[in-house]
């Protein structure tokens, strides 16, 4: 079955401290994935995606995450943290056999201390 | 262009009685999703229509949810009768086109139901 898994449930940094979040899945197929935020009070966004091609993305908010096919992984990356990233982030994925569902992780909450 | 809507934003019922969500997808978006998040738990699939068709239904829990897409436009999610471990987020998406491949799905705001 397919499958994603978050490496940190709580990650708390101080404000300007470097950000990696971990994501690996689990599919055999070709994949689309993605990375989502969702802020305090706000709903889930799209972060970044990553479809085909260059296997580094970039997103908005100066977020930007690795596709690494080998490791089946995906994380997400910022140098320089700010206290508005403070959110819950989601790792998700769409496998080309299935018909356009997400499979999300868990969920990383990230709080950033200003 | 207006995102995606649900109503309500919270709703708290006692065990047995009967909630409805509605979803309304940005306009033109032929694709609609709904997903569920438990307290603590990551957000799970539920179902995908294609306009009005189901497309994949794998993901509800079982007999007690109904959802419906009437003519294609809002969809709704009934839940009937309501247990306890229902409560949770639930969040419907949309996306363009019938292709469901290669197009990212828009989320809504969520409506928090809470099962007493």
């Amino acid at each position: 079955a397919q499958s994603v898994s978050q490496h940190n449930h709580h990650v708390i940094l101080s404000e300007a401290a470097s950000l990696e979040l971990g994501c690996n899945y689990s599919y055999g197929g070709t994949v689309n994935l993605f990375w989502y935020v969702q802020y305090p009070g706000q709903h889930l966004q799209l972060l970044l995606k990553y479809f085909s091609g260059d296997p580094l993305v970039k997103g908005i908010k100066g977020f930007e995450a690795e596709f690494i096919k080998s490791k089946f992984s995906f994380n997400l990356r910022k140098p320089s943290v700010q206290w508005s990233d403070t959110a819950e982030y989601f790792c998700a994925v769409r496998g080309s056999s299935n018909t356009g569902k997400l499979i999300f992780g868990q969920g990383t909450t990230l709080q950033v201390k200003p | 262009e207006a995102g995606v809507t649900q109503f309500p934003s919270h709703s708290v019922i006692e065990k047995g009685q009967t909630v409805t969500l509605r979803c309304d997808p940005i306009s033109g978006h032929d694709n609609l999703y709904w997903y569920r998040r438990v307290m603590g738990k990551e957000i799970k699939f539920l179902l995908h229509f294609v306009k009005e068709s189901k497309q994949d239904e794998s993901g509800m829990p079982n007999n007690r949810f109904l959802a419906e897409r009437t003519g294609g436009t809002y969809s709704t999610l009934k839940v009937q009768p309501a247990e306890l471990e229902d409560s949770g987020v639930y969040f419907c998406a949309s996306s363009l086109r019938r292709a469901a491949w290669g197009y990212e799905q828009y989320f809504g705001p969520g409506t928090r139901l809470t099962v007493t």
